[in-house]
Protein backbone atom coordinates (compact mmCIF):
# COMPACT_ATOMS: atom_id res chain seq x y z
CA UNK A 1 0.00 0.00 0.00
CA UNK A 2 1.13 3.64 -0.50
CA UNK A 3 1.94 5.38 2.64
CA UNK A 4 3.29 8.33 4.32
CA UNK A 5 4.59 8.17 7.74
CA UNK A 6 5.88 11.31 9.75
CA UNK A 7 7.46 10.33 12.78
CA UNK A 8 7.05 13.88 14.44
CA UNK A 9 3.65 15.00 15.02
CA UNK A 10 4.54 17.60 17.46
CA UNK A 11 7.96 19.16 18.22
CA UNK A 12 8.92 22.79 20.13
CA UNK A 13 12.03 24.12 19.38
CA UNK A 14 13.61 27.32 20.98
CA UNK A 15 14.83 29.75 18.49
CA UNK A 16 18.52 28.91 16.79
CA UNK A 17 17.81 25.19 17.67
CA UNK A 18 18.38 22.75 14.76
CA UNK A 19 15.78 21.28 13.05
CA UNK A 20 15.06 17.43 11.33
CA UNK A 21 11.85 16.15 10.86
CA UNK A 22 11.44 12.91 9.56
CA UNK A 23 9.70 11.14 6.58
CA UNK A 24 9.01 7.73 5.54
CA UNK A 25 7.66 6.25 2.58
CA UNK A 26 5.77 3.14 1.05
CA UNK A 27 5.34 3.48 -2.72
CA UNK A 28 5.87 0.55 -5.71
CA UNK A 29 8.21 2.78 -8.26
CA UNK A 30 10.20 5.79 -8.96
CA UNK A 31 9.05 8.46 -6.56
CA UNK A 32 8.95 12.23 -6.69
CA UNK A 33 9.34 13.70 -3.06
CA UNK A 34 8.19 17.11 -1.64
CA UNK A 35 8.05 18.91 1.49
CA UNK A 36 4.62 21.55 1.86
CA UNK A 37 4.27 23.84 5.07
CA UNK A 38 1.59 25.80 6.03
CA UNK A 39 1.71 28.72 8.40
CA UNK A 40 -1.24 29.99 10.63
CA UNK A 41 -4.12 31.09 8.30
CA UNK A 42 -2.22 30.39 5.16
CA UNK A 43 -2.42 28.02 2.37
CA UNK A 44 -0.07 24.48 1.61
CA UNK A 45 2.91 26.29 0.36
CA UNK A 46 5.69 24.40 -1.89
CA UNK A 47 9.04 24.49 0.77
CA UNK A 48 11.10 22.35 -1.60
CA UNK A 49 11.06 18.65 -4.31
CA UNK A 50 13.21 15.59 -5.39
CA UNK A 51 12.51 14.30 -8.63
CA UNK A 52 15.96 13.49 -9.96
CA UNK A 53 19.29 14.26 -9.35
CA UNK A 54 20.97 15.01 -6.26
CA UNK A 55 19.33 13.57 -3.16
CA UNK A 56 20.36 16.87 -1.57
CA UNK A 57 17.93 19.04 -1.92
CA UNK A 58 17.46 22.59 -0.95
CA UNK A 59 14.39 24.39 -0.87
CA UNK A 60 13.31 28.32 0.24
CA UNK A 61 14.01 29.35 3.71
CA UNK A 62 16.81 27.58 4.77
CA UNK A 63 15.52 24.14 4.68
CA UNK A 64 17.12 21.30 3.07
CA UNK A 65 15.97 17.71 2.34
CA UNK A 66 17.71 14.41 1.45
CA UNK A 67 16.54 11.31 -0.05
CA UNK A 68 17.85 8.53 1.18
CA UNK A 69 16.46 5.59 -1.51
CA UNK A 70 17.40 2.67 0.51
CA UNK A 71 15.72 3.75 3.19
CA UNK A 72 12.53 5.23 1.53
CA UNK A 73 13.37 8.48 3.31
CA UNK A 74 13.27 12.39 2.76
CA UNK A 75 13.88 14.11 6.08
CA UNK A 76 13.70 17.99 6.04
CA UNK A 77 16.38 19.75 7.73
CA UNK A 78 17.31 23.52 9.18
CA UNK A 79 20.46 23.91 10.80
CA UNK A 80 18.98 26.68 12.77
CA UNK A 81 15.25 27.68 12.98
CA UNK A 82 13.41 30.71 13.26
CA UNK A 83 10.11 32.02 15.11
CA UNK A 84 8.92 32.52 12.10
CA UNK A 85 9.35 28.62 10.84
CA UNK A 86 6.05 28.24 13.70
CA UNK A 87 3.99 26.36 11.28
CA UNK A 88 2.63 22.83 10.09
CA UNK A 89 4.70 20.80 7.69
CA UNK A 90 3.87 18.34 5.21
CA UNK A 91 5.59 15.08 3.61
CA UNK A 92 3.96 13.83 0.39
CA UNK A 93 5.14 11.52 -2.33
CA UNK A 94 3.65 11.32 -5.69
CA UNK A 95 4.75 8.73 -8.54
CA UNK A 96 6.91 9.89 -11.19
CA UNK A 97 5.39 8.51 -13.94
CA UNK A 98 3.13 11.56 -13.68
CA UNK A 99 0.12 9.64 -12.13
CA UNK A 100 -1.60 12.70 -10.72
CA UNK A 101 -1.94 12.66 -6.86
CA UNK A 102 -0.06 12.58 -4.11
CA UNK A 103 -0.13 11.04 -0.62
CA UNK A 104 0.77 12.92 2.28
CA UNK A 105 1.56 12.44 5.56
CA UNK A 106 -0.33 13.13 8.61
CA UNK A 107 1.94 16.49 9.28
CA UNK A 108 4.25 17.61 12.05
CA UNK A 109 3.24 21.03 14.08
CA UNK A 110 6.36 23.23 14.74
CA UNK A 111 6.49 25.07 17.39
CA UNK A 112 9.30 27.75 17.58
CA UNK A 113 9.79 29.62 21.00
CA UNK A 114 11.21 33.10 20.85
CA UNK B 1 -3.44 37.11 -7.39
CA UNK B 2 -3.41 34.21 -10.09
CA UNK B 3 -3.20 31.70 -7.54
CA UNK B 4 -5.51 28.85 -7.08
CA UNK B 5 -8.96 30.19 -6.21
CA UNK B 6 -11.71 28.64 -4.11
CA UNK B 7 -15.26 29.63 -3.41
CA UNK B 8 -16.33 29.77 -0.53
CA UNK B 9 -14.01 30.07 1.55
CA UNK B 10 -16.50 28.82 4.30
CA UNK B 11 -19.88 26.98 4.23
CA UNK B 12 -21.85 25.87 7.42
CA UNK B 13 -24.74 23.49 6.25
CA UNK B 14 -27.43 20.95 8.01
CA UNK B 15 -27.12 17.57 7.81
CA UNK B 16 -29.05 16.25 4.72
CA UNK B 17 -28.49 19.66 2.71
CA UNK B 18 -26.80 19.43 -0.64
CA UNK B 19 -23.39 21.87 -1.37
CA UNK B 20 -21.35 22.74 -3.85
CA UNK B 21 -17.54 24.34 -4.13
CA UNK B 22 -15.76 25.89 -6.96
CA UNK B 23 -12.40 25.91 -7.55
CA UNK B 24 -10.22 28.32 -10.47
CA UNK B 25 -6.95 26.81 -11.10
CA UNK B 26 -3.79 28.54 -12.46
CA UNK B 27 -5.00 29.80 -16.13
CA UNK B 28 -2.41 27.37 -18.07
CA UNK B 29 -2.60 24.15 -15.86
CA UNK B 30 -4.38 21.35 -17.52
CA UNK B 31 -4.71 19.25 -14.02
CA UNK B 32 -6.64 19.73 -10.94
CA UNK B 33 -7.27 17.90 -7.76
CA UNK B 34 -9.41 17.83 -5.48
CA UNK B 35 -8.07 16.57 -1.41
CA UNK B 36 -9.79 16.51 1.89
CA UNK B 37 -8.12 17.16 4.93
CA UNK B 38 -9.58 16.72 8.25
CA UNK B 39 -8.14 18.16 12.00
CA UNK B 40 -4.73 16.63 12.76
CA UNK B 41 -4.27 14.85 8.94
CA UNK B 42 -2.49 15.06 5.88
CA UNK B 43 -5.02 15.77 2.76
CA UNK B 44 -6.45 12.91 1.61
CA UNK B 45 -6.81 12.22 -2.19
CA UNK B 46 -10.02 12.28 -3.61
CA UNK B 47 -9.97 13.00 -7.36
CA UNK B 48 -8.39 14.97 -10.30
CA UNK B 49 -8.77 15.82 -13.65
CA UNK B 50 -6.60 15.85 -16.69
CA UNK B 51 -9.21 19.04 -18.99
CA UNK B 52 -11.96 17.98 -18.67
CA UNK B 53 -11.55 14.50 -17.65
CA UNK B 54 -11.67 12.73 -14.81
CA UNK B 55 -8.91 10.50 -14.66
CA UNK B 56 -8.74 9.20 -10.46
CA UNK B 57 -11.63 8.68 -7.54
CA UNK B 58 -10.15 7.63 -4.64
CA UNK B 59 -12.31 4.85 -3.21
CA UNK B 60 -13.20 7.87 -0.29
CA UNK B 61 -14.87 9.41 -3.06
CA UNK B 62 -18.83 7.78 -1.98
CA UNK B 63 -21.68 8.34 -4.72
CA UNK B 64 -22.61 11.20 -2.73
CA UNK B 65 -19.99 13.34 -4.08
CA UNK B 66 -19.63 14.17 -7.60
CA UNK B 67 -16.81 16.15 -9.51
CA UNK B 68 -17.07 18.04 -12.50
CA UNK B 69 -14.64 20.18 -14.77
CA UNK B 70 -16.99 20.90 -17.89
CA UNK B 71 -14.91 22.58 -20.07
CA UNK B 72 -11.11 22.00 -18.69
CA UNK B 73 -10.90 25.19 -16.79
CA UNK B 74 -12.69 25.36 -13.10
CA UNK B 75 -13.88 22.83 -11.23
CA UNK B 76 -17.25 22.13 -8.78
CA UNK B 77 -17.49 19.75 -5.28
CA UNK B 78 -20.58 18.96 -4.80
CA UNK B 79 -22.15 16.92 -2.01
CA UNK B 80 -25.33 15.48 -1.83
CA UNK B 81 -27.05 14.85 1.84
CA UNK B 82 -24.32 16.20 3.77
CA UNK B 83 -23.36 13.77 6.95
CA UNK B 84 -21.58 15.34 10.03
CA UNK B 85 -18.77 13.28 8.94
CA UNK B 86 -18.09 15.39 6.02
CA UNK B 87 -17.17 18.22 7.86
CA UNK B 88 -13.78 18.90 6.81
CA UNK B 89 -11.47 21.58 5.02
CA UNK B 90 -11.84 20.79 0.71
CA UNK B 91 -8.60 21.59 -0.89
CA UNK B 92 -8.16 22.23 -4.43
CA UNK B 93 -5.05 21.99 -6.86
CA UNK B 94 -3.83 22.21 -9.39
CA UNK B 95 -0.49 21.57 -11.51
CA UNK B 96 0.89 21.12 -15.33
CA UNK B 97 1.26 17.92 -16.61
CA UNK B 98 4.36 16.80 -17.84
CA UNK B 99 6.67 18.66 -16.06
CA UNK B 100 9.23 16.55 -14.47
CA UNK B 101 8.03 16.81 -10.75
CA UNK B 102 4.50 17.40 -11.22
CA UNK B 103 4.36 20.53 -8.21
CA UNK B 104 0.68 20.51 -7.47
CA UNK B 105 -0.06 24.53 -5.75
CA UNK B 106 -2.81 24.72 -4.00
CA UNK B 107 -5.78 26.73 -3.06
CA UNK B 108 -7.23 27.93 0.56
CA UNK B 109 -9.55 25.47 0.73
CA UNK B 110 -13.27 25.70 1.52
CA UNK B 111 -14.07 24.83 5.33
CA UNK B 112 -17.20 23.01 5.36
CA UNK B 113 -18.84 22.52 8.67
CA UNK B 114 -22.18 20.44 8.64
CA UNK B 115 -24.64 20.43 11.76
Amino acid sequence: AQSVSQHNHHVILSEAASLELGCNYSYGGTVNLFWYVQYPGQHLQLLLKYFSGDPLVKGIKGFEAEFIKSKFSFNLRKPSVQWSDTAEYFCAVGGSSNTGKLIFGQGTTLQVKP
Amino acid sequence: DTGVSQDPRHKITKRGQNVTFRCDPISEHNRLYWYRQTLGQGPEFLTYFQNEAQLEKSRLLSDRFSAERPKGSFSTLEIQRTEQGDSAMYLCASSLAGTASNEQFFGPGTRLTVL
